[in-house]
């Protein structure tokens, strides 16, 4: 099972948006409304801000949107924050209980 | 509050073995399905294995299987990870966390090196 492709690096000022991408394949991104994602600081857990596509939990501001065309999800960031600035990752279902997770995208808030 | 605590990594040789426990607080593990997700240096995550809450189904990543073995113990509510035949590849930090649609809990992790 390939990772899923996202962009090593993004930035934006604070204020902007920003979209990250995730490509997978039918297999994976194009079969399952169960693309989540992952904001990661260094040396902490990964923290969930989008579940199936576009859902987010209780507690994750309304700036994060998600959204899923064909095999291609993207995670969107609205009115950029210093503290967005950390690594994003993708994950989806990619069947018989595998998951398969992206490269990783650093966000960096200029 | 919900604690995920993982333990139980450390410095090993190649082809020794290991195992990482996971102590759950405030948290029942059996009545989900719970992974293992670990993150080498300097890469991004990668799922390594899950078991689902009755234990019988059990998956594991291509790059560990028939080397790694997960398992439970539903009366001392842990998950654990029994890693042989490691590799220097499997350098990694390994989180354990359940799955309910998304990962939810998270532990903090513990550092596993394969180094001679």
């Amino acid at each position: 099972q390939s990772a899923l492709a996202q962009p090593a690096a993004v930035s934006g000022s604070p204020g902007q948006s920003v979209t990250i991408s995730c490509t997978g394949t039918s297999s994976d991104v194009g079969s399952y409304n169960l693309v989540s994602w992952y904001q990661k600081h260094p040396g902490k857990a990964p923290k969930v801000m989008i579940y199936e596509g576009s859902k987010r939990p209780s507690g994750v501001s309304n700036r994060f949107s998600g959204s899923k065309s064909g095999n291609t999800a993207s995670l969107t960031i609205s009115g950029l924050q210093a503290e967005d600035e950390a690594d994003y990752y993708c994950c989806s279902y990619a069947g018989s209980s595998n998951f398969v997770f992206g490269g990783g995208t650093k966000l960096t808030v200029l | 509050e919900v604690q995920l605590v993982e333990s139980g990594g450390g410095l090993v040789k190649p082809g020794g073995s290991l195992r990482l426990s996971c102590a759950a607080s405030e948290f029942t593990l059996s009545s989900y399905s719970m992974n293992w997700v670990r993150q080498a240096p300097g890469k991004g995550l990668e799922w390594v294995s899950s078991i689902s809450g009755s234990s019988s189904d059990i998956y594991y990543a291509d790059s560990v299987k028939g080397r790694f073995t997960i398992s439970r113990d539903s009366a001392k509510n842990s998950l654990y990870l029994q890693m042989n035949s490691l590799r220097a590849e499997d350098t990694a930090v390994y989180y354990c966390a359940n799955y309910g649609y998304y990962f939810d809990y998270w532990g903090q992790g513990t550092l596993v090196t394969v180094s001679s």
